[in-house]
């Protein structure tokens, strides 16, 4: 059975402080690894595809690494604001399989 | 602006009626998605579609159907609610090998 793991579940991040979190997933057959944004009452909405081992991507403060090969992403926020407030969610595709597997998201708080 | 359409924001439904959640997309995708997500796990596949009228189970299909006779509507069906079908329910698409574009999701109650 295909896993994908986050860590923390959740997390309070004071504002102005920079964070990460992680995703843990299957080594084997790896085709993308997706980050999603999911705020309260709105849409998840897709950050990242990621495909390359040792990839990196950035999107204003939001930057993403990828090691393919042992299994593993990190989410950084650089600066947190109060609209970084979201669940992060990230899943991976395996085998060029458009179908992906989910982890249960991390839920970041940042604090005033 | 591109986007994928949830019929209902929230819907109350009683034990055994059937219940239908609809999902369309504006963006000529191939791919439709149903999943559901419950707190502390991540979004689990019901069902999704590649084509017009082609159907495939995802991890929890028992209990659902779906329907997608045009390509930019698909259907999620509850042929008998029950209580443990109380759930997020979220819809996607894609076109392949891209981020999925989602709906701003059904939170479903089944009393």
């Amino acid at each position: 059975i295909l896993n994908v793991e986050q860590s923390p579940q959740s997390l309070h991040v004071q504002e102005g402080d920079s964070t990460n979190f992680t995703c843990s997933f299957p080594s084997s057959n790896f085709y993308a690894l997706h980050w999603y944004r999911w705020e309260t009452a709105k849409s998840p909405e897709a950050l990242f595809v990621m495909t390359l081992n040792g990839d990196e991507k950035k999107k204003g403060r939001i930057s993403a690494t990828l090691n393919t090969k042992e299994g593993y992403s990190y989410l950084y926020i650089k600066g947190s604001q109060p609209e970084d407030s979201a669940t992060y969610l990230c899943a991976f595709a395996g085998d060029g399989n458009y179908q992906l597997i989910w982890g249960a998201g991390t839920k970041l708080i940042i604090k005033p | 602006d591109v986007k994928v359409t949830q019929s209902s924001r929230y819907l109350v439904k009683r034990t055994g009626e059937k219940v239908f959640l609809e999902c369309v997309q504006d963006m000529d995708h191939e791919n439709m998605f149903w999943y559901r997500q419950d707190p502390g796990l991540g979004l689990r596949l019901i069902y999704f579609s590649y084509d017009v009228k082609m159907k495939e189970k995802g991890d929890i299909p028992e209990g659902y159907s779906v329907s997608r006779e045009k390509k930019e509507r698909f259907s999620l069906i509850l042929e008998s609610a029950s209580t443990n079908q109380t759930s997020m329910y979220l819809c996607a698409s894609t076109p392949g090998g891209y981020g999925y574009t989602f709906g701003s999701g059904t939170r479903l109650t089944v009393v």
